[in-house]
């Protein structure tokens, strides 16, 4: 059964960092894009980015609003993607979901299945 | 960034009725291979997202055959074939024909 699992959510003030972690089970994790949506409290989703697997380079896309602050890596041996979140702002309060990334004729990414998400909450 | 553009708030839906979403992109989601990148999401009440319909018109494994999806171009639609109860929740479009992917901003289902 295929498994998705996120932590490292907590409250953080403007301008730390804070780093989360998607954790798989039950597929080949080096095999497939991981991506990071986020959920602001009450509001509709927002794509935040995606890292691609090895073999197309590991090359990461971010959304404009967390370009430079947010890093996406991948630790396949252990099958964890991370989300590094520096100098994060108010605005980046929200329930961080990763996914799977699914993908056919070599183009766009889909996803399934989500994880059940952490909450990162930015306040002072 | 291609903006997509979701049918509002949808009036309460009788079980076993039919129900429709549409979703319009600001872009064209048609790539050169012929493929239509549009995918779309359900949001039940308190859960995470799941994955109903990719390629605007593929079922994802699992999903009822009530599901189904259709369009091209810049304009989408998700049809419910007979509503169930169990349908419930916040439906999301969502393009990834070009970086960044957007989503629609969400249509609500409720069931009478």
């Amino acid at each position: 059964d295929v498994h998705l699992v996120e932590s490292g959510g907590d409250l953080v003030q403007p301008g730390r960092s804070l780093r989360l972690s998607c954790t798989g089970s039950g597929f080949t994790f080096g095999d497939h894009a991981m991506t990071w949506v986020r959920q602001a409290p009450g509001k509709g989703l927002e794509w935040v980015g995606l890292i691609r697997h090895k073999a197309y380079g590991g090359t990461t896309e971010y959304a404009a609003s967390v370009r430079g602050r947010f890093t996406f890596s991948r630790d396949d041996s252990r099958n964890i993607a991370y989300l590094q979140m520096n100098s994060v702002k108010i605005e980046d309060t929200a329930l961080y979901y990763c996914a799977r990334g699914l993908q056919e004729e070599g183009r766009g990414y889909w996803f399934d299945p989500w994880g059940p998400g952490t909450l990162v909450t930015v306040s002072s | 960034d291609i903006v997509m553009t979701q049918s509002p708030l949808s009036p309460p839906v009788t079980p076993g009725e039919p129900a429709s979403i549409s979703c319009r992109s600001s872009q064209s989601l048609l790539a050169s291979n012929g493929y239509n990148y549009l995918d779309w999401y359900l949001q039940k009440p308190g859960q995470s997202p799941q994955l109903l319909i990719y390629l605007a018109s593929s079922r994802a494994s699992g999903v009822p055959d009530r599901f189904s999806g259709s369009g091209s171009g810049t304009d989408f639609t998700l049809k419910i074939s007979r509503v169930e109860a169990e349908d419930v929740g916040v439906y999301y479009c969502m393009q990834n024909v070009q970086f960044p992917y957007t989503f629609g901003q969400g249509t609500k289902l409720e069931i009478k």
